[in-house]
């Protein structure tokens, strides 16, 4: 099946220093990636909608300049939080698909915990 | 906007029985999916099921099986057997025209040994 990482799996940083997450298709080339935010024990938050060689798709109320979003290649997109903050503090999940992959089958990175001290 | 429903925060199950989890959705769209997924503690997001809404025929996987009712908006999943590993959170999301999910706000099953 197709597979979805991420990295770090985990990060722990200062307030007001930025983070960067890569999210990296291995088998196949994602055509659209897509971000979620997920706090504890609550439900995946779409944050934005990338498709390669394209600016993303921000959803309402997503900061667009505090996640900034790249899609450079087929198989990469990072997703950096800037000037972070305590409340950012939370678990950040990519997922990615193809256009020859069955429609609304999207494959899921395995998270990304970041804590903001 | 679409919007998915899952009305049961918590469930829990004796071994070797059966449970249902229950979903509902809004959509004005005639042509979408909807998924059920699975996220243990681990949080990797894990595929249990996917039903085509053209599809009369209900999808089954194994031990999971879905009731879509398509007049009524609703998608239950069924989990026949089981096992300790079904624990986890499980999410009903929805897919349409646009690509992107909606997820439901999840509900957390415990297996009773």
């Amino acid at each position: 099946g197709a597979v979805v990482s991420q990295h770090p799996s985990w990060v722990i940083c200062k307030s007001g220093t930025s983070v960067k997450i890569e999210c990296r298709s291995l088998d196949f080339q994602a055509t659209t990636m897509f971000w979620y935010r997920q706090f504890p024990k609550q439900s995946l938050m779409l944050m934005a909608t990338s498709n390669e060689g394209s600016k993303a798709t921000y959803e309402q109320g997503v900061e667009k300049d505090k996640f900034l979003i790249n899609h450079a290649s087929l198989t990469l997109s990072t997703l950096t939080v800037t000037s972070a903050h305590p409340e950012d503090s939370s678990f950040y999940i990519c997922s990615a698909s193809h256009y020859t992959s069955g429609r609304g089958e999207q494959f899921f990175g395995p998270g990304t915990r970041l804590t903001v001290l | 906007a679409q919007t998915v429903t899952q009305s049961q925060p918590e469930m829990s199950v004796q071994e070797a029985e059966t449970v249902t989890l229950s979903c509902t959705y809004d959509t004005s769209e005639s042509d979408y999916y909807l998924f059920w997924y699975k996220q243990p503690p681990s949080r990797q997001m894990i595929l249990v099921i996917r039903q085509e809404a053209y599809k009369q025929q209900n999808a089954t996987e194994n031990r999971f099986s879905v009731n879509f009712q398509k007049a009524a908006k609703s998608f239950s999943l069924k989990i026949s057997d089981s096992q300790l590993g079904d624990a986890a959170m499980y999410f009903c999301a929805y897919t349409g025209t646009g690509n992107q999910f909606y997820f439901g706000t999840g509900t957390s099953l415990t297996v009773i040994p």
